[in-house]
């Protein structure tokens, strides 16, 4: 049974790109979340989605933006990105609320 | 909002016990989660907590009380391979999301 899946693992970009990183949910998972962390903190959350829409939203800027597909994978996608974007980004997932999340490896964004 | 605060670091010994302290306060509480966290990899859940008391896992238990705002994650008999981080995190009533505390590092010398 195959865990929480995250592509790429890791990636360098410019201030200015954009970047799209993606997510499989761990089997039998409908809900996914996404987290930035950065080094020395604990995760912050960004947003979930569930039956393809954004249910929840953190305290980030529009420049964050996601989907959901019918099979659950998700998308975070990163507009005109900012020094400041550096950290590594978690995709967890879960069944519906309340069930623990499962985290995947993570991908390590940097921007130069 | 929510406020989490646990100790930024704690040393022990190899085959010792160490509590790691975990104090919130949010806008309603469903549930404390504490996940392990290696360097340089995702966060591993370790236990949840929504009722007071103690839950026991093998080497670790986790203690919530709610009328404190205030949970322990206890680690019995310290292995080499359990130097991590070890996040606490909350989820607040009629909230989707874990809010989490900044990360006890935890480092067991031989």
């Amino acid at each position: 049974d195959a865990g929480v899946t995250q592509s790429p693992t890791h990636l360098i970009k410019t201030r200015g790109q954009q970047v799209t990183l993606r997510c499989s949910p761990k089997s039998g998972h409908d809900t996914v979340s996404w987290y930035q962390q950065a080094l020395g903190q604990g995760p912050q959350f960004i947003f979930q989605y569930y039956e393809e829409e954004e249910r929840q939203r953190g305290n980030f800027p529009d420049r964050f933006s996601g989907h959901q597909f019918p099979n659950y994978s998700s998308e975070l996608n990163v507009n005109a990105l900012l020094l400041g974007d550096s950290a590594l980004y978690l995709c967890a997932s879960s069944r519906d609320f309340p069930y623990e999340q499962y985290f995947g490896p993570g991908t390590r964004l940097t921007v130069t | 909002g929510q406020n989490i605060d646990q100790p930024t670091e704690m040393t022990a010994t190899e085959g010792a016990i160490v509590q790691i302290n975990c104090t919130y306060q949010t806008s309603g509480f469903n549930g404390l989660f504490w996940y392990q966290q290696h360097a340089g990899e995702a966060p591993t859940f370790l236990s949840y907590n929504v009722l007071d008391g103690l839950e026991e896992k093998g080497r670790f238990s986790s203690f919530l009380s709610r009328s404190k705002g205030y949970s322990y994650l206890l680690l019995k008999e310290l292995q080499m391979k359990d130097s991590a981080s070890y996040l606490c995190a909350v989820r607040p009533r009629n909230d989707y999301k874990l809010s989490f505390g900044a990360g006890t590092t935890v480092t067991v010398r031989a």
